[in-house]
Order: structure tokens, then C-alpha cells, then sequence
């Protein structure tokens, strides 16, 4: 059974930036599309992009693009989103999921999640 | 703004039954699959229903789903207290190329 462990919260001055990992076991990694997905306090899933196996890293949400990197380390079955350039409405728990594509080789759905990772950005 | 559109809430009473909408367009739930997760309070969401109507195995038979045209419901039957939770339907979305995401609607059991 597949599992996500994502690693521990951080709080980030503004304008410096955060790596979060998402630690895969139990299956075989390099065949995963793992993806991010973030939650604000209080308010809904925004999802932000991934990684695609063999693809490497997909175009992210428009509103991350030049922002965020996704990377993948096969010998350690790990997947990264760094974010850059925080500002304080970047406050938010980031969680990872594996994604299964559709027909078209496109995100169909997630499951299962990390745990999630709370990403502070604060002065 | 989201792209999908969830109500904001909706409640019951146990044993009730209550039905979930998410409304879209032609370039994401009229053209792809959608997917529905639950969230319960302080925790990660998890996959309730995907291909529009399939449950994971250990889901309940109570949680169903439907998709037509630009739209899909989720059912929830036999409403139970622990059934409160967020619900949040996803697809893609072929005009933006990206995931997208309801609004989450907060599912309250009176």
C-alpha cells in the first residue's frame, strides 16, 4: 500500500523560500505522478503542479509559474516542491498526492495524500 | 473564485440523505473525469470518488456520485455524525491545462 510522509512544518521570512519533501513507500516510484496541492487556513484545495514519471516536472498553476520547481530523487524515492519568493498569502498547508492519469495522460484524480506540511511565512 | 462551483453548505439530520452539486464548464467536467474527496476536520483529504461514479474500495456504499453534462452530484445516504466533513469535487481543466478544485462544501449533520 502506498504511503506519503511529507516532512515538518517551517515558518519562512517573506521573500526567502521553502522546500517541502514527500517521501514515497511502498510501491515503486519512479512510476508516480505526484502531485501538490495546497490549502490556505480556512479555505479550499488550489492545486499547484507536479511531476510526471519519465516526463519529469508538468507546467504548474499559472499563478506559481517562476515560483515553484517540483524534483523527484529516485535514490531516496522522494519528491520536492520548493516554493521561492514567499509572501505572507503563501501561509498554507502543502500536501502531496499521488496522481493517477486519465486517457490523455492528464491528472485524473489523487489519492493517496501526504499527511500535509504547514508552511508559515511570517516576519 | 474557484472554477468549480460547490455550495458553500448544506446539513441534515441523521439518516437523512443529502446531495452535493459542482458545476463547471465544457473544457473540465464536460470533457474529463471528476473526482470527489472528503475532508475531515484537521485532516488530509481523501478520495471518496473518482471516474465520476467509482468508489475506492473501502468507501461506503452510502457515498455515491453522478456526472452529466457540465455536472456532477455527489449522494450521501443514511447521513451519520462522521459524516461531517468538507467536501471538495476536482478535474481537469483542458483550457487552462491545470487541476481544478470546488470550493469545498462543509457538510453539517444536525
Amino acid at each position: 500500500q502506498v504511503q506519503l510522509v511529507q516532512s515538518g512544518a517551517e515558518v519562512k521570512k517573506p521573500g526567502s523560500s521553502v522546500k517541502v519533501s514527500c517521501k514515497v513507500s511502498g510501491g515503486t516510484f519512479n512510476t508516480y505522478a505526484l502531485f501538490w496541492v495546497r490549502q490556505a487556513p480556512g479555505q479550499g484545495l488550489e492545486w499547484m503542479g507536479g511531476i510526471l514519471p519519465m516526463f519529469g516536472p508538468t507546467n504548474s498553476a499559472q499563478k506559481f509559474q517562476g515560483r515553484v520547481t517540483f524534483t523527484a530523487d529516485e535514490s531516496t524515492d522522494t519528491t520536492y516542491m520548493e516554493l521561492s519568493s514567499l509572501k505572507s498569502d503563501d501561509t498554507a498547508i502543502y500536501y502531496c498526492a499521488r496522481v493517477r492519469l486519465d486517457y490523455y495522460g492528464d491528472p485524473n484524480y489523487f489519492d493517496p495524500w501526504g499527511q500535509g506540511t504547514l508552511v508559515t511565512v511570517s516576519s | 473564485q474557484s472554477v468549480l462551483t460547490q455550495p458553500p453548505s448544506v446539513s441534515a439530520a441523521p439518516g437523512q440523505k443529502v446531495t452535493i452539486s459542482c458545476s463547471g464548464s465544457s473544457s473540465n467536467i464536460g470533457s474529463r473525469y471528476v473526482s470527489w474527496y472528503q475532508q475531515l476536520p484537521g485532516t488530509a483529504p481523501k478520495l471518496l470518488i473518482y471516474d465520476n461514479d467509482k468508489r475506492p474500495s473501502g468507501v461506503p456504499d452510502r457515498f455515491s456520485a453522478s456526472k452529466s453534462g457540465t455536472s456532477a452530484t455527489l449522494d450521501i445516504t443514511g447521513l451519520q455524525t462522521g459524516d461531517e466533513a468538507d467536501y471538495y469535487c476536482g478535474t481537469w481543466d483542458t483550457t487552462l491545462t491545470a487541476g481544478v478544485f470546488g470550493g469545498g462544501t462543509k457538510l453539517t449533520v444536525l
